[in-house]
């Protein structure tokens, strides 16, 4: 069985930018979780869908950030504009029930200069 | 407040050796559940094991083994008879049950030096 994967695996930009982050979650997982770890911090929640729609947005850190996971398959998170500070890795985590466990696809690592 | 703490910045062990990494964590619910993910170098976060708060036995699993005490907050992982393939960071994560966000803590590096 596949695991999460993302895509690009690598992202370097410039300020102001756009990037679009891709995840694919394990076939059958209607939980799909999407977490950063920015420089020297703790790895932090950004939002959770259920199959397609939005189940907690909390962790969004402004409206510079869109979440999407149109049909309930894969997920999208654009950043525009990309700002210094965006800079960290970008994990994916999907779960078949949100009680279930998370697990993780590799991580997008995005540098914005 | 929700919190996890790994006060381990960085563990450095000759192989062989035990290692103990260690996970405090801060919680008021009555029902959460607590993990134990590896990032090894190539970067991705493997699930290694999750624990509710209702079950207190210590799980072993091969080399590895936790031990979960609620009287301590703690939930901490022992990894006996290390080996150089064990290098990687590892993450220590509380969820409760209302709430389906993971809350971690900062990770301990661990190395293991042949």
């Amino acid at each position: 069985e596949a695991g999460v994967t993302q895509f690009p695996s690598h992202s370097v930009i410039e300020k102001g930018q756009t990037v679009t982050l891709r995840c694919d979650p394990i076939s059958g997982h209607d939980n799909l979780y999407w977490y950063r770890r920015v420089m020297g911090k703790e790895i932090k929640f950004l939002l959770h869908f259920v199959k397609e729609s939005k189940q907690d947005e909390s962790g969004m850190p402004n409206n510079r950030f869109l979440a999407e996971r149109t049909g309930g398959t894969y997920s999208t998170l654009k950043v525009q504009p990309a700002e210094l500070e965006d800079s960290g890795v970008y994990f994916c985590a999907s779960g078949l029930t949100e009680q279930e466990t998370q697990y993780f696809g590799p991580g997008t690592r995005l540098l914005v200069l | 407040a929700q919190k996890v703490t790994q006060a381990q910045t960085e563990i450095s062990v000759v192989e062989k050796e035990d290692v103990t990494l260690d996970c405090v964590y801060e919680t008021r619910d009555t029902t959460y559940y607590l993990f134990w993910y590896k990032q090894p170098p190539s970067g991705e976060l493997v699930f290694l094991i999750r624990r509710n708060s209702f079950d207190e036995q210590n799980e072993i699993s091969g080399r590895y083994s936790w031990n979960f005490q609620k009287s301590t907050s703690s939930f901490n992982f022992t990894i006996t008879a290390s080996q150089v393939v064990d290098s990687a960071v590892y993450f220590c994560a509380l969820r409760w049950d209302s709430n389906y966000q993971l809350i971690w803590g900062a990770g301990t590096k661990l190395i293991i030096k042949p």
